[in-house]
């Protein structure tokens, strides 16, 4: 059973452009949170895809953006890289509400951004 | 808008020996889920434990146990037995109960079990 896969690993990308990042759930999972974990600190929430619709957001800016397709995979856009936008970019995957209120998440390894 | 404090940056424990992690919470609801999430070096989020805040019973699971105090709105982890492989950064989250993916995180714990 494959868990949380995420890509690519690491990417380098300079200030001014814009970034994809992919997320494929773990297996009968239909729901995808991103979170942003800058270096030393805690992940933040960035926003939750169901159904293929931004279902919660965190207070990040309308830069970061993105998608989730029908097999329940996900992408992350970053519009306009500042260098603070340099993190690990975890992808979490669960089962909805609907499906289930146990909450568990499974998280991905991770995708490192570096802006230079 | 809830928060997660950690107050511990790092610990150290020896093999064998019992730590236990500090964390408390604050939040305005009454229903809500709390975590504690391991990450190793590989980086990879691993959740240990989850407590539903209606039970009062702390949760359990092999090694790891919490010690929830609801009214105090603390959430400690306790590691029995340390083992090697316990050495990461453990992280405490707060879901909150009509959205409980939506994972608000503390700053993190650096425990280092020794040999």
């Amino acid at each position: 059973d494959a868990g949380v896969t995420q890509s690519p690993t690491h990417l380098i990308k300079t200030r001014g452009q814009q970034v994809t990042l992919r997320c494929s759930p773990k297996s009968g999972h239909d729901t995808v949170s991103w979170y942003q974990q800058a270096l030393g600190q805690g992940p933040q929430f960035i926003f939750q895809y169901y159904e293929e619709e931004e279902r919660q957001r965190g207070n990040f800016p309308d830069r970061f953006s993105g998608h989730q397709f029908p097999n329940y995979s996900s992408e992350l856009n970053v519009n306009a890289l500042l260098l603070g936008d340099s993190a690990l970019y975890l992808c979490a995957s669960s089962l909805g509400l609907a499906r289930s209120r146990s909450y568990e998440q499974y998280f991905g390894p991770g995708t490192r951004l570096t802006v230079t | 808008a809830q928060t997660v404090t950690q107050s511990q940056p790092e610990m150290s424990v020896q093999e064998a020996e019992t730590v236990t992690l500090s964390c408390t919470y604050d939040t305005s609801e009454n229903n809500y889920y709390l975590f504690w999430y391991k990450q190793p070096p590989s980086r990879q989020m691993i959740l240990v434990i989850r407590q539903e805040a209606y039970k009062q019973q702390n949760a359990t699971e092999n090694r790891f146990s919490v010690n929830f105090q609801k009214a105090a709105k603390s959430f400690s982890l306790k590691i029995s037995d340390s083992q090697l492989g316990d050495t990461a950064m453990y992280f405490c989250a707060f879901g909150p109960g009509n959205a409980g993916n939506m994972l608000t995180f503390g700053g993190g714990t650096r425990l280092m079990v020794k040999p």
